[in-house]
Order: structure tokens, then C-alpha cells, then sequence
């Protein structure tokens, strides 16, 4: 079991540019989270996916939009890039009936550095 | 003010010490009081969770929560330099359990 992957593991961009950030869960998961983690703080709840519709969204703007496919796989998009979406962004797959977060696990992340 | 607030550290202790990292929180909705792992440049790895109040131990760790004070603990005995590592509180609402709202975390160093 590969456990939570995600693609790529790096990238560097340039203010107002755009970024799609992929995820693949755990085998038998079908909840994705997805989180922002700004150097020295902790992980910040953007949205989550099931049944490919954002059931959760974190105070996050509009230039953050997602999509979950019927593999259950997500991609998080952000438009518009500025300085501050300089982070490392994680994904987290669960499943939905644990109904807890005993199934949560997070991926290594994708560090975004916007320049 | 962060709904969930973390004792910022660093923290440095010998070999074999006793650590204690301590979060306080806002939410009265929170029902799931977690803690995560992190080594640099990972994700966060779960370490333990609480539903409600009460005390949970697992091997070398044990992890306390009081709801009427909204504080929740980490403790680690003996600790080794392998459990040098950021740790992280993490806190949801039962409805909610897959939206966890994180602390700063805490920067342990395990010095041997």
C-alpha cells in the first residue's frame, strides 16, 4: 500500500500564475482533504471532497477550487498565485464512514514556492 | 485569537526526560483531540487521539484532555532522540471530524 501520494513535490511559479496540485489516497479511502502549511505554522484546513463535491471549505478565497474524481483521486487548483501562497500544501485521505479520524492520513506534501 | 493555541517551544531535553506539550483551545464544539508527528519536509503522522475528556496512554505516550479548562496535554516518558520532531495538536468537531484545526506546533529536540 503506497499510502497518500502526491505530484509533484516541488514547484516554483511566479505571481499570478496557476497551479494544479494532485493527490492520490489511501487504497479505500474516499474522503481528500486538503491543507496549507505556512513555514513555522500548522496545517490550515482549505476544503474536503467526497463523492466528488466540496462538503468543507476553510476560510480560504475563491482562487482555490478543487476537484475529486470518481477514483476518488483530487487536485487542488489555485489562480491568481501570490507571495503568500508560498507553502507546503498537504493532502489528507480518511474514510467518511470512520465517522473519527483514526483513518486520516496525511500525504508528504507539495512545497509551492511563488517568487 | 486562533482557536487552538500551541506552547510555541522550541524545546530541548536530555535523553530519558519527560516532556509535556500542552494546547489550549476556544471551540466548545471540538470532540476529537488529536496529535500528530511531523519530521521535516513530511506530512504529519497521527500519533494518538481522544474523543471528549479523559486520558489515553500508548506506550511511552499519553495524551489528557479537560474540556472544563479546554487544555489538552502530550506527554512523553523516557523520551529518545528519534522522538525529536515537531508535534502538533489538532482538534475537530464531531460532525466534522475529516475539518481538523491545527496548532503552530512544538519543536522537540532530544539530545542524547
Amino acid at each position: 500500500d503506497a499510502g497518500v501520494t502526491q505530484s509533484p513535490t516541488h514547484l516554483i511559479k511566479t505571481r499570478g500564475q496557476q497551479v494544479t496540485l494532485r493527490c492520490s489516497p489511501k487504497s479505500g479511502h474516499d474522503t481528500v482533504s486538503w491543507y496549507q502549511q505556512a513555514l513555522g505554522q500548522g496545517p490550515q484546513f482549505i476544503f474536503q471532497y467526497y463523492e466528488e463535491e466540496e462538503r468543507q471549505r476553510g476560510n480560504f478565497p475563491d482562487r482555490f477550487s478543487g476537484h475529486q474524481f470518481p477514483n476518488y483521486s483530487s487536485e487542488l487548483n489555485v489562480n491568481a498565485l501570490l507571495l503568500g501562497d508560498s507553502a507546503l500544501y498537504l493532502c489528507a485521505s480518511s474514510l467518511a464512514a470512520s465517522g473519527g479520524p483514526e483513518t486520516q492520513y496525511f500525504g508528504p506534501g507539495t512545497r509551492l514556492l511563488v517568487l | 485569537q486562533k482557536e487552538v493555541e500551541q506552547d510555541p517551544g522550541p524545546l530541548s531535553v536530555p535523553e530519558g526526560a519527560i516532556v509535556s506539550l500542552n494546547c489550549t483551545y476556544s471551540n466548545s464544539a471540538f470532540q476529537y483531540f488529536m496529535w500528530y508527528r511531523q519530521y521535516s519536509r513530511k506530512g504529519p503522522e497521527l500519533l494518538m487521539y481522544t474523543y471528549s475528556s479523559g486520558n489515553k496512554e500508548d506506550g511511552r505516550f499519553t495524551a489528557q484532555v479537560d474540556k472544563s479548562s479546554k487544555y489538552i496535554s502530550l506527554f512523553i516518558r523516557d523520551s529518545q532522540p528519534s522522538d525529536s520532531a515537531t508535534y502538533l495538536c489538532a482538534m475537530s468537531a464531531r460532525a466534522n471530524a475529516g475539518k481538523s484545526t491545527f496548532g503552530d506546533g512544538t519543536t522537540l529536540t532530544v539530545k542524547p
